[in-house]
């Protein structure tokens, strides 16, 4: 059974700063894993998908990562501002097109 | 596409009443997916549905809870009766593949008094 994990479960950064943000499974035979970000009281926006065949993806002002052999995934956020504060909560997509989530990480940037 | 539609967006009912939250997926997508969401246990997955067909109800947690997709655009989950400890956010998700990434609703927060 996949298991994911996220470290740190919380985080709190200056403005400004550059931050990465940790994804780990137990499973490697993903299809996909998958970027989520949780305002509070709100739904789950989709923030960056990345195909077991591929390396990272971008949008913007974030990177995904992933290492499918070290059980890995990584988001990083440059320049990080007020606004990026919510929960980023990260799932992987495997056999069953079961999507399971690690516990998310909650990102408090201060003006 | 207007998303994944969920109804009602909150739900306030007696212990023992029975609640029916709502589901409309994005057309076309074959996978549909009902989540529930607590403080203390994140996100779990309760059911999901393959072109209209139960595949995976183990997450269910007791026979008070019940899933149907009639037809591909339109799902219900449905508890009956509830209880205090169902009170939680409930989520919808569906997917093209489950290999292209799952869209979600915004959920219903369901509160059991």
């Amino acid at each position: 059974k996949q298991e994911v994990t996220q470290i740190p479960a919380a985080l709190s950064v200056p403005e400004g700063e550059n931050l990465v943000l940790n994804c780990s499974f137990t499973d490697s035979a993903i299809y996909n894993l998958q970027w989520f970000r949780q305002d509070p009281g709100k739904g789950l926006t989709s923030l960056l998908l990345i195909q077991s065949s591929q390396r990272e993806q971008t949008s913007g002002r974030l990177n995904a990562s992933l290492d499918k052999s070290s059980g890995r995934s990584t988001l990083y956020i440059a320049a990080s501002q007020p606004g990026d504060s919510a929960t980023y909560l990260c799932a992987s997509t495997n056999a069953g097109n079961m999507l399971t989530f690690g516990g998310g990480t909650r990102l408090m940037v201060k003006p | 596409d207007a998303g994944v539609i969920q109804s009602p967006r909150h739900e306030v009912t007696e212990m023992g009443q029975e609640v029916t939250l709502r589901c409309k997926p994005i057309s076309g997508h074959d996978y549909l997916f009902w989540y529930r969401q607590t403080m203390m246990r994140g996100l779990e997955l309760l059911i999901y549905f393959n072109n209209n067909v139960p595949i995976d109800d183990s997450g269910m947690p007791e026979d008070r809870f019940s899933a149907k997709m009639p037809n591909a655009s339109f799902s219900t989950l449905k508890i009956q009766p509830s209880e205090p400890r169902d009170s939680a956010v409930y989520f919808c998700a569906s997917s093209l593949s489950g290999k292209d990434g799952y869209t979600f609703g915004s959920g219903t927060r369901l509160t059991v008094v």
